[in-house]
């Protein structure tokens, strides 16, 4: 079974600087997705970004990255010129593309604080 | 406007009341998904369905059920809740199982 792990319970930083969120995932498949979704107080999920295992290059959407390495089976998200609204629990997420087509994996989340 | 929409948001019962949790989605999609949210724990998979009359378990499926008649509903079944099953409550649509989730408000469940 498919195992995803964010080893930072919790993460800040100061207002418009640069964070990394960690991520890694275990599994035995080569084709698979992988998301970071974040989740405010209001509890809405929403996405943040989506990366293809079969694609080299790191998704970006504005000021949110990732650093994806295969062979490592490492996912991290970075957050450039953080702002308050920031501020949110995110999850990294595996969707299964093969063996167990349909099911997802979350991890346990890292809450970030953003300090004004 | 294209959304997930669970009823009820809110829900207090009391162990063995048979409840139904509605999640339906006017997106056309065809995939469909139930999580629950525990503090700590993430986001469980309970169960799942590619497509209409199609559905699987996740990785928590005990104590749960569904259904999916149609395309875009697709009810979670508590037969005979129990207190472990408090939890915040999350539906979740995609146009595929290839593609990121749209999720519903959530439902906040507590059974005493």
């Amino acid at each position: 079974a498919q195992t995803v792990t964010q080893s930072q319970p919790e993460m800040s930083v100061q207002e418009a600087e640069t964070v990394t969120l960690s991520c890694t995932y275990d599994t035995s498949e080569s084709d698979y997705y992988l998301f970071w979704y974040k989740q405010p107080p209001s509890r809405q999920m929403i996405l943040v970004i989506r990366q293809e295992a079969y694609k080299q290059q790191n998704a970006t959407e504005n000021r949110f990255s990732v650093n994806f390495q295969k062979a490592a089976k490492s996912f991290s998200l970075k957050i450039s010129d953080s702002q308050l609204g920031d501020a949110a629990m995110y999850f990294c997420a595996y969707r299964s593309y093969n063996t167990n087509a349909g099911k997802s994996t979350f991890g346990d989340g890292t809450t970030l604080t953003v300090k004004p | 406007e294209a959304q997930v929409t669970q009823n009820p948001r809110y829900l207090i019962t009391v162990t063995g009341k048979k409840l139904t949790v509605t999640c339906s989605q006017n997106m056309n999609h065809e995939y469909m998904s139930w999580y629950r949210q525990d503090p700590g724990l993430g986001l469980r998979q309970i169960y799942y369905s590619m497509n209409v009359e199609v559905t699987d378990k996740g990785d928590v499926p005990e104590g749960y059920k569904v259904s999916r008649k149609e395309k875009r509903n697709f009810p979670l079944i508590l037969e005979s809740p129990s207190p472990n099953q408090t939890s915040l409550y999350f539906c979740a649509s995609s146009l595929s199982m290839l593609h990121e989730q749209y999720f519903g408000p959530g439902t906040r469940l507590t059974v005493t």
